[in-house]
């Protein structure tokens, strides 16, 4: 089983480039959410989305926007990249809001910015 | 808005003896959950163990176990008999009960465990 699957692992930018980060997972889960994990810090939500067709901020959504392609798809664009975004992105599933949930992970998006 | 407090950056032990890990949180809440995750050095995300704040009885996973405190809101991990594959960041995480508020982790700032032979 793949599970949560996060592409690319690793990327560079430069200031005001944009790029999207894409997750995909294969569990029939009907949620799923990014995660952001700066040196020292947890990780903290930029945005998620509870169910196929609907999106919502989360703690940290200033920068970017996202997009939920399909049940099995949830991408993250960076507009117009900067430094303070440098970070590493995770990406999680996780089963139907409204019933106790646990959350799957993929491996991680490595992400700076120059 | 909910807390999540790490107080020990760093913590080692020596390999097959017990150590804990604090972790404690400040919320309004009553119905919740706290978790434990393991950041090994391959970055994946794993969870250790879960606690649901209306059982009383504290949570276990084999080597794993939680002391938790509702009235103090502490949420303790203790590994016994450690292993060289505990070495990892754990991080202490909160999750609201109900609604929409699944999945929506709150993150302590982590804890760097090291085993040593």
């Amino acid at each position: 089983n793949a599970g949560v699957t996060q592409t690319p692992k690793f990327q560079v930018l430069k200031t005001g480039q944009s790029m999207t980060l894409q997750c995909a997972q294969d569990m029939n889960h009907n949620s799923m959410y990014w995660y952001r994990q700066d040196p020292g810090m947890g990780l903290r939500l930029i945005y998620y989305s509870a169910s196929e067709g609907t999106t919502d901020k989360g703690e940290v959504p200033n920068g970017y926007n996202v997009s939920r392609l399909n049940k099995r798809e949830f991408s993250l664009r960076l507009e117009s990249a900067a430094p303070s975004q440098t970070s590493v992105y995770f990406c999680a599933s996780s089963e139907e809001a409204g019933q106790f949930e646990k959350l799957f992970f993929g491996s991680g998006t490595q992400l700076s910015v120059l | 808005a909910q807390t999540v407090t790490q107080s020990q950056p760093e913590m080692s032990v020596q390999e097959a003896e017990t150590v804990t890990l604090s972790c404690t949180y400040d919320t309004s809440e009553n119905n919740y959950y706290l978790f434990w995750y393991k950041q090994p050095p391959s970055r994946q995300m794993i969870l250790v163990i879960r606690q649901e704040a209306y059982k009383q009885q504290n949570a276990t996973e084999n080597r794993f176990s939680v002391n938790f405190q509702k009235a103090a809101k502490s949420f303790s991990l203790k590994i016994s008999d450690s292993q060289l594959g505990d070495t990892a960041m754990y991080f202490c995480a909160f999750m609201r009960a109900g609604g929409t508020s699944y999945g929506k982790l709150t993150f302590g700032q982590g804890t760097i465990l090291t085993v040593h032979p």
